[in-house]
């Protein structure tokens, strides 16, 4: 149980473009859901942290325009990296969790690599 | 602020090796500790984790205690196997914040070969 899914696993776009990578809760209702973003050999950078039908919160020092993050329903999130250019090529990683208790785990998705050429 | 700081790796064993990744952290209070493992081009798995002092966190034969006189968290296991050659994060999160903040080491990669 608790299974959440990413996609794509891997994207390789043109600078300049915009991509949207999905976060799905497979069999659980993700009221939290979380984005981070991993460079190659350093740790995990949580981004943002968005609640179903509000708005996301954002990271010191993580431009909200740059990286718009949207939450809709319980099952479903999505970060669009938007005019993307080669310093966001990146690992990127969201986390789901259920309920409201302070205890409910995080569960990882499978992370989405990201390449601009 | 909080942090946590891991051994660097990469961490190379043969098989059936003992395996110990050091962990250590900086916070206020009691924060609950955990261990994640991530496996190539994969997401991050929770091995083990502890929420107060002296407890010790097991999972598939991963262990760690949580020492809060020497603020450690060291992940050990007796003998590693090629199939646990993955990345191992320690990570906290603090008190009364459940899991809604995690800090996270810079990670270790550990190596097994047959």
């Amino acid at each position: 149980g608790a299974v959440v899914s990413q996609h794509p696993s891997w994207v390789i776009c043109k600078s300049g473009t915009s991509v949207k990578i999905e976060c799905r809760s497979l069999d659980f209702q993700a009221t939290t859901m979380f984005w981070y973003r991993q460079f190659p050999k350093k740790s995990l950078m949580l981004m943002a942290t968005s609640n179903e039908g509000s708005k996301a919160t954002y990271e010191q020092g993580v431009e909200k325009d740059k990286f718009l993050i949207n939450h809709a329903s319980l099952t479903l999130s999505t970060l669009t990296v938007t005019s993307a250019h080669p310093e966001d090529s990146s690992f990127y990683i969201c986390s789901a969790r259920y309920g409201q208790g302070v205890n409910q785990p995080q569960h990882f998705g499978d992370g989405t690599r990201l390449s601009i050429l | 602020g909080n942090s946590v700081t891991q051994m660097e790796g990469p961490v190379t064993l043969s098989e059936e090796a003992f395996l110990t990744i050091n962990c250590t952290y900086t916070a206020t209070g009691y924060p609950s500790l955990f261990w994640y493992v991530q496996y190539p081009g994969e997401g991050l798995q929770l091995l083990l984790k502890a929420t107060k002092a002296d407890d010790k966190g097991s999972n598939k034969g991963f262990e760690a205690t949580y020492r809060k006189e020497t603020t450690s968290f060291h992940l050990e296991k007796g003998s590693v196997q090629v199939s646990d050659s993955a990345v191992y994060f320690c990570a906290l999160s603090p008190p009364d914040s459940g899991y809604s903040t995690l800090t996270f080491g810079k990670g270790t990669m550990l190596l097994v070969s047959p």
